[in-house]
C-alpha cells in the first residue's frame, strides 16, 4: 500500500499534550522522503504546520512540533488550547506512485 | 507575496469535462525549480493529490486518474489549467491548487502556498 495512514481522531483537554501518528511504508517515508504536515481549521484551507519532518514555519507555535522514524512520523501539540481543534493531515512523495501522497486525516477534537 | 486562485464552474453534470484554472501571483512557473499541483478534498473526507506541472513543463499525475487527468501551463498569464474528464458524482469536491515549495531538496516535497479552493459539484 502507497498511502500513509492516520488515526481517525484523538482528543485531549487544556493543556494536556497529543500525538499524531502517521504510518507510511518504504516507498515513501522509509525511502527517505520527509513528512509534512497541515492544520486545517474548520471550513479552511490546510495550513502548512510541520515541513521536513520538524521544522516549523514562521509563526507556527513552538507547542507544535514533528518527528520521523523509519517508516512512520509523529506530531506532537502541547499545551493543548481550544483553538487546536482542527483536522490535521501528513503528507509525503511515494516513489511507487510517483507523486505526493496524504494520510487519511485525524480529527483533534480538544475537550 | 504569493497568492493563487481557483476558478471554473460550480456545478458541473456527469460525464461531462471539468476544466479549472489556476491564477497566481508572486512567482513565474518559467522560473527553475518552480511547481504548481492541483489537490483535491470531497466533503468531509481527506486531501488527495491529483497533478502537477513543473517550471520544465514536466507533469506528472495521480495513477489512479492518469487517464482522466490533464494539466496545462500558461505561462504568460501565470495560470496553470487541469481538466479532468468523465465526471462522475464521487468527483465532488473542493479542488485546490498549491505551490510546491521551491528550492527544496529533492526529498523535500511539500505545499507552501494553496489557493482557496474551488467547491465543484457533480449532478446531474
Amino acid at each position: 500500500q502507497s498511502g500513509l495512514t492516520q488515526p481517525p481522531s484523538v482528543s485531549g483537554a487544556p493543556g494536556q499534550r497529543v500525538t499524531i501518528s502517521c504510518t507510511g511504508s518504504t516507498s515513501n517515508i522509509g525511502a527517505g522522503y520527509d513528512v509534512h504536515w497541515y492544520q486545517q481549521l474548520p471550513g479552511t484551507v490546510p495550513k502548512l504546520l510541520i515541513y521536513d519532518n520538524s521544522n516549523r514555519p514562521s509563526g507556527v507555535p513552538d507547542r507544535f512540533s514533528g518527528s520521523k522514524s523509519d517508516t512512520s512520523a509523529s506530531l506532537a501539540i502541547t499545551g493543548l488550547q481550544a483553538e487546536d481543534d482542527a483536522d490535521y493531515y501528513c503528507q509525503s512523495y511515494d516513489t511507487s506512485l510517483m507523486g505526493s501522497v496524504f494520510g487519511g486525516g485525524t480529527k483533534l477534537t480538544v475537550l | 507575496q504569493v497568492t493563487l486562485k481557483e476558478s471554473g464552474p460550480a456545478l458541473v453534470k456527469p460525464t461531462q469535462t471539468l476544466t479549472l484554472t489556476c491564477t497566481f501571483s508572486g512567482f513565474s512557473l518559467s522560473t527553475f525549480g518552480m511547481r504548481v499541483n492541483w489537490i483535491r478534498q470531497p466533503p468531509g473526507k481527506a486531501l488527495e493529490w491529483l497533478a502537477r506541472i513543473d517550471w520544465d513543463d514536466d507533469k506528472f499525475y495521480n495513477t489512479s486518474l492518469k487517464t482522466r487527468l490533464t494539466i496545462s501551463k500558461d505561462t504568460s498569464r501565470n495560470q496553470v489549467v487541469l481538466t479532468l474528464t468523465n465526471m462522475d458524482p464521487v468527483d465532488t469536491a473542493t479542488y485546490y491548487c498549491a505551490r510546491m515549495a521551491p528550492f527544496s531538496s529533492s526529498w523535500s516535497i511539500f505545499f507552501d502556498y494553496w489557493g482557496q479552493g474551488a467547491l465543484v459539484t457533480v449532478s446531474s
